[in-house]
């Protein structure tokens, strides 16, 4: 058990629909990253949040945004849901922005089907 | 920006027996960390393996070993005594020292055949 926690596990919608995942990083940590793994795509960084602001950002697409909040609990929210948005969608969590020993940790992930 | 390649995207390997996965990266950074994740069916990404640039002495742990070429840019995992709870995807992954998140691989499908 890594300590992040992800909910739903599985979660599908439709086309066109709005869904929000939620992240709960581990006790203490500040940072907050989402990743978006598909089978053609692989492992994509999507976001970043450190203590509620945004700090980095990779290949997020305009439909989808995130916040963190002053709990540190981050969410994804992801809107006019395609076919191709049909995703594993992981949260991990570090200490801080890029120190300690770098490593991330990772919750279970949200498994995401649009039909 | 810097890129992660492995460039086996399957190996199979027999109980028992031992198997290296690849990976090279590129970067101009000099101080960084490098990572080996196992991913198995049950989806939840798991740390083998990291790696710190500024340290010539390869990390292990237990079973796993790494051989880091920072010239070469290469840092494979050397995985020994092969089980079959080894059967996972692996990514090798780079974080740089500035930088905040990791970039991965595509992965490799390891699988350890009994």
């Amino acid at each position: 058990d890594s300590g992040v926690t992800q909910t739903p596990k599985h979660l599908i919608t439709a086309t066109g629909q709005r869904v929000t995942l939620r992240c709960s990083p581990r006790s203490g940590d500040l940072s907050v990253y989402w990743y978006q793994q598909s089978l053609d795509q692989g492992l994509q960084f999507l976001i970043q949040y450190y203590n509620g602001e945004e700090r980095a950002k990779g290949n997020i697409l305009e439909r989808f945004s995130a916040q963190q909040f002053p709990d540190l609990h981050s969410e994804l929210n992801l809107s006019s849901l395609e076919l191709g948005d049909s995703a594993l969608y992981f949260c991990a969590s570090s200490v801080g922005l890029a120190g300690g020993t770098g490593e991330l940790f990772f919750g279970e992930g949200s498994r995401l089907t649009v039909l | 920006a810097q890129t992660v390649t492995q460039s086996q995207p399957e190996m199979s390997v027999q109980e028992a027996e031992t198997v290296t996965l690849s990976c090279t990266y590129d970067t101009s950074e000099n101080n960084y960390y490098l990572f080996w994740y196992k991913q198995p069916p049950s989806r939840q990404m798991i740390l083998v393996i990291r790696q710190e640039a500024y340290k010539q002495q390869n990390a292990t742990e237990n079973r796993f070993s790494v051989n880091f070429q920072k010239a070469a840019k290469s840092f494979s995992l050397k995985i020994s005594d092969s089980q079959l709870g080894d059967t996972a995807m692996y990514f090798c992954a780079f974080r740089g020292g500035s930088n905040y998140k990791l970039t991965f691989g595509k992965g490799t499908l390891l699988t350890v055949n009994p």
